[in-house]
């Protein structure tokens, strides 16, 4: 069973602060790797992907992928109130295409 | 115009029903997703279509029996529904079968 593991939380972090979420995934042959936003009571939309080792940038946003480790990590700079929200991991193997979420991890940025 | 719409929104009824819920998108990606939301907020694939074609199939009861029409539509009907059937029901569409877009969700409530 190819697994994705994400803490649950909450993450509780004060506005301003940085937010790391964490992710690891079981299987070695994954190609890419998303995270998605999901508010309460709303669909996932996606705000990351990467698909190389290192990190990537795009506003507050830095995802970092390290596939010797198979983890892969969000950071979220200058956490706002707004960014309350559960954050889910989603990988896609390298056979057919599948994308196994992770449980998600509920972050709480607290004014 | 909603990317990916789909209805009814929310979806209230008695176990040993039959229900159908329908997913459109105006994105023109070549595939399409069910996926099935527990209370713990866990995203798993149910089914997967490229082109109208099946392209993944998780171990999903034979209740379910997803339906494309054409490319743009993945409808979904489950017969003889089930307390446990309960949840929210995301379609989504991926170009290239990487990132995903989400439409609303259904609520479905077996009582």
């Amino acid at each position: 069973q190819k697994e994705v593991e994400q803490n649950s939380g909450p993450l509780s972090v004060p506005e301003g602060a940085i937010a790391s979420l964490n992710c690891t995934y079981s299987d070695r042959g994954s190609q890419s790797f998303f995270w998605y936003r999901q508010y309460s009571g709303k669909s996932p939309e996606l705000i990351m992907f990467i698909y190389s080792n290192g990190d990537k940038e795009d506003g507050r946003f830095t995802a970092q992928l390290n596939k010797a480790s198979q983890y892969v990590s969000l950071l979220i700079r200058d956490s706002q109130p707004s960014d309350s929200a559960t954050y889910l991991c989603a990988v896609i193997d390298g056979g057919y295409q599948k994308v196994t979420f992770g449980t998600g991890t509920k972050l709480q940025v607290i004014p | 115009d909603t990317a990916v719409s789909q209805t009814p929104k929310y979806l209230v009824t008695q176990m040993g029903n039959d229900k159908s819920i329908k997913c459109e998108q105006n994105l023109g990606h070549d595939t399409m997703y069910w996926y099935k939301q527990d209370s713990k907020k866990f995203l798993k694939i149910m089914f997967s279509y490229n082109n109208k074609e099946l392209i993944i199939n998780e171990t999903v009861p034979n209740r379910f029996s997803p339906k494309s029409p054409d490319k743009a539509h993945l409808n979904l009907h489950i017969n003889s529904l089930e307390l446990g059937d309960s949840a929210v029901y995301f379609c989504a569409s991926s170009p290239r079968g990487e990132k995903l877009f989400f439409g609303s969700g259904t609520q479905l409530s077996v009582l």
